[in-house]
């Protein structure tokens, strides 16, 4: 069974850091892409981050600069390392798996499997 | 930087009846990276549709997806009580690599 559990989020005070984790399991981390999506309080959803199977990384213009993504291909576990955050960052962080087709065998760019999400206060 | 919009922002409606969303792209945007999702409160969104048309696994066969170019409608042919949540459409653009989320469109209890 696929599950992502993410851990990491908190209270943080602006210009702060924060590395949250996503640990998966049911799949292989490393031969997907993940990527990280956000949600506001009372917001929609935003992408943050993505990155591919080969290694390969990018970013929303938003946060480009100051967060980075990573994985532990040995844990099997996703990262978001975040850094000079700001109060308009304080949202539910989402780690998600790219959806491969196996019918097509392409990946659709789309999001199947989420976690529960965890919670990043910006906040002095 | 491909914009997409939702309409309408809310939808009120009673259960069995029919919901048709609208999602609306500012530029054309290719079939087989438009998606759709489902959110309920405090849980995770939920994929519905991928490839415009292509229900996710184990999607019930009243959500349907279709659409080309920048206009796509997702459609509940008869809601349940536990359709009503929040929907939102999702589309990818490459050079570079971009994911974008429609505002989402609320489908509420009349």
């Amino acid at each position: 069974e696929v599950q992502l559990v993410e851990s990491g989020g908190g209270l943080i005070q602006p210009g702060g850091s924060l590395r949250l984790s996503c640990a998966a399991s049911g799949f292989t981390v490393s031969s997907n892409y993940m990527s990280w999506v956000r949600q506001a309080p009372g917001k929609g959803l935003e992408w943050v981050s993505v990155i591919y199977s080969g290694g390969s990384t990018y970013y929303a213009d938003s946060v480009k600069g100051r967060f980075t993504i990573s994985r532990d291909n040995s844990k099997n576990t996703l990262y978001l390392q975040m850094n000079s955050l700001r109060a308009e960052d304080t949202a539910v962080y989402y780690c998600a798996r790219g959806k491969y087709d196996i019918l097509t065998g392409y990946y659709t760019h789309t999001f199947d499997y989420w976690g529960q999400g965890t919670l990043v206060t910006v906040s002095s | 930087e491909i914009v997409l919009t939702q309409s309408p922002g809310t939808l009120s409606l009673s259960p069995g009846e029919r919901a048709t969303l609208s999602c609306r792209a500012s530029q054309s945007v290719s079939s087989s990276y438009l998606a759709w999702y489902q959110q309920k409160p405090g849980q995770a969104p939920r994929l519905l549709i991928y490839g415009a048309s292509s229900r996710a696994t184990g999607i019930p066969d009243r959500f349907s997806g279709s659409g080309s170019g920048t206009d796509f409608t997702l459609t509940i042919s008869r809601l349940e009580p536990e359709d009503f949540a929040v929907y939102y459409c999702q589309q990818y653009g490459s050079s570079p690599p971009r994911f974008t989320f429609g505002p989402g469109t609320k489908v509420d209890i009349k």
